[in-house]
Formats: C-alpha cells, sequence, structure tokens
C-alpha cells in the first residue's frame, strides 16, 4: 500500500507571501498525483491533477510540480481566500486505488 | 451542471448498518467515462477513500474496509449506494459521493463532489 506524507502539517503565511507545500509518496507514484483545497464545512476541491495540470477554473497562482515521490503545491501570492486545508492524493491506474495524505492547514500570519 | 447529494441517516446505532445513497443529476451517469466514489471524513480528521463502482457494477474497495463494505448502482435513477456493516463510534464521519473520470485504462481524481453528510454512530 503507497502511503502519502504531507509536510508540515501546519504552516503560516502572510497574505501576499508564497506558500510551499510538499507531499512524499512511500513509493513512485509516476504523475499520479493531485492536490485539493478544503474549507470548513465544504467538500474538497480540486485544484491539481496529473501533477501539474491546474483544474477547471483554478487561478494561475496555484502550481504543482513533481514526479516520483516528491511532489510540492506552491501558492504564489496568498489571497484570504486561500487559507484552508491541503490535501494530496495518488490515484492509480490499476488496479484502481486512491491514497490520500493527512493535510496540510495554511493558516494566517 | 452535475450535482451529487448524498442521501441517508444520521444516526446509526452501534453494531448496526450505515446506509447511504449518492443521486447524480445534471449529467451522463451510465457512462464508461466514470467511476462513482464514496470519501468519508472523521471530525477534525482527513480524508479516507471508501471504495468505487463502475456503472456497470464493477467495484474496488479500501482494503482496510473491504470486509464491511458493498457498494452498489441503480443505472435507472441515476443513484449508488454504500453499506458498511458493523458500525461502531469509530465509523462516524462526513461521507461525501464523488465522480471520479476513467479514459482506457486511465483513471482521474475526484472532479465533482456531494456536499457530505455526517453520520454519527451513537446508541
Amino acid at each position: 500500500e503507497i502511503v502519502m506524507t504531507q509536510s508540515p502539517a501546519t504552516l503560516s503565511v502572510s497574505p501576499g507571501e508564497r506558500a510551499t507545500l510538499s507531499c512524499r509518496a512511500s513509493q513512485s507514484v509516476s504523475s499520479k498525483l493531485a492536490w485539493y483545497q478544503q474549507k470548513p464545512g465544504q467538500a474538497p476541491r480540486l485544484l491539481i491533477y496529473g501533477a501539474s495540470t491546474r483544474a477547471t477554473g483554478i487561478p494561475a497562482r496555484f502550481s504543482g510540480s513533481g514526479s516520483g515521490t516528491e511532489f510540492t503545491l506552491t501558492i504564489s501570492s496568498l489571497q484570504s481566500e486561500d487559507f484552508a486545508v491541503y490535501y494530496c492524493q495518488h490515484y492509480n491506474n490499476w488496479p484502481p486505488s486512491i491514497t490520500f495524505g493527512q493535510g496540510t492547514r495554511l493558516e494566517i500570519k | 451542471q452535475l450535482q451529487l447529494q448524498e442521501s441517508g441517516p444520521g444516526l446509526v446505532k452501534p453494531s448496526e448498518t450505515l446506509s447511504l445513497t449518492c443521486t447524480v443529476s445534471g449529467g451522463s451517469f451510465s457512462s464508461s467515462n466514470y467511476y462513482w466514489a464514496w470519501i468519508r471524513q472523521p471530525p477534525g480528521q482527513g480524508l479516507e477513500w471508501i471504495g468505487s463502482i463502475y456503472y456497470s457494477g464493477g467495484t474496488n474497495y479500501n482494503p482496510s474496509l473491504k470486509s464491511r463494505v458493498t457498494i452498489s448502482v441503480d443505472t435507472s435513477k441515476n443513484q449508488f449506494s454504500l453499506k458498511l456493516n458493523s458500525v461502531t463510534a469509530a465509523d462516524t464521519a462526513v461521507y461525501y459521493c464523488a465522480r471520479q473520470a476513467w479514459d482506457g485504462g486511465h483513471s482521474y481524481p475526484f472532479d465533482y463532489w456531494g456536499q457530505g453528510a455526517l453520520v454519527t454512530v451513537s446508541s
């Protein structure tokens, strides 16, 4: 079973600054990696898939990078609405299976 | 616009069976291009994939829950359902249904989600 580990657990950043979130896989997942944003009381929202492709309607300040076992989500200039919890997710082709990281809480500094 | 809506009892007694249904509207349900999934989130915790079903009925389950889970589909009603038996307090969570695209052997992440349904396990 592939384990996804996110770091840090909590990240404190000031509005307008850059935020960098990390996700590590216990074995190579190629580029089958997605990032989600979740705000309190809401369902997660897909931000990035294929490690680096923005989902429909996602602002350009969100970018993803990496392949294999090391991945990064970067938010270039934090807006107030970006403070939330972020999850990475591996989605396997076959057998179809899904594994989430434990999440990173992005909070206002 | 595709919409997913979870429904079912919000309170289940320990040792009983949790049952939820997800109704899909505004899009193609019986398509070979999608899996339909259940995900849960205990209060204050992270996300856990429970399992997925193809429109034809093929299923895939999280190994950690496989012995207690059944996911089924009713294409005539554009619905898929979750049954989780022998529940305990640890199964208390918000349960989400979601869509996962599938393209010729290649999977994609969840692009549409329901709003979630809180299910509490308590006597």
